[in-house]
């Protein structure tokens, strides 16, 4: 059974980079099929897909963060990691890896990591 | 992008009532659609690929339809651990795009 666990800073400051890793048990990262995949949700809002990674290191990105986000896999260690840079309080959110582990090529998310709370300030 | 659009946002019903959610795509999608259920302070759940392939494990009053632009989760008698809020998803093109949610409360 395969699970994710985020980890990093609940903290960040302005204008500094937000930085979280997930690791995957259970099962390898160095295959081929699923995407790996970062998801945050406002307080009290809806779901926004930050972008994915596939083994082979490909990246696909939000528009709306893609200037700001690097996301980066390390199959040795079975992690994938994300970077935000540039953070304002906006940024402010819980961020969950997750991933389509059995259901590609659709990109439903059928396992998720619990979510890490990353707020944004001073 | 595709924009997805739930409605209702909210919703109030009683247990054993049936429930029906619906989603928009802006554009066509045909039936890469994808419905979760989240519960406060939890990740959120897959019920519903494919926009009707029930996810393994899920009980079967969920159920979901529609292909193209028009999309239709239903439960069809509430339970009590069924109260929470429920999203659909586009699942093929990038950027993937949430619904708003909509929250199933208690009559």
């Amino acid at each position: 059974q395969v699970q994710l666990q985020e980890s990093g800073p609940g903290l960040v400051k302005p204008s500094q980079t937000l930085s979280l890793t997930c690791t995957v048990s259970g099962g390898s990262l160095n295959i081929g099929g699923p995407y790996w995949t970062w998801i945050r949700q406002h307080p009290g809002k809806g779901l926004e897909w930050i972008g994915n990674i596939y083994y082979s290191g490909n990246t696909n990105y939000n528009p709306s963060l893609k200037s700001r986000v690097t996301i980066s896999i390390d199959t040795s260690t079975n992690q994938f990691s994300l970077k935000l840079s540039s953070v304002t309080a906006a940024d402010t959110a819980v961020y969950y890896c997750a991933t389509s582990y059995d259901t590609p090529p659709e990109h439903a998310f059928d396992i998720w990591g619990q979510g890490t709370m990353v707020t944004v300030s001073s | 992008d595709i924009q997805m659009t739930q409605s209702p946002s909210s919703v109030s019903a009683s247990v054993g009532d049936r429930v029906t959610i619906t989603c928009r795509a802006s554009q066509g999608i045909g039936s890469w659609l994808a419905w979760y259920q989240q519960k406060p302070g939890k990740a959120p759940k897959l019920l519903i690929y494919g926009a009707s392939s029930l996810q393994s494990g899920v009980p079967s009053r969920f159920s979901g339809s529609g292909s193209g632009t028009d999309f239709t989760l239903t439960i069809s008698s509430l339970q009590p651990e069924d109260f929470a809020t429920y999203f659909c998803q586009e699942a093929n093109s990038f950027p993937l795009t949430f619904g708003g949610g909509t929250k199933v409360e208690i009559k």
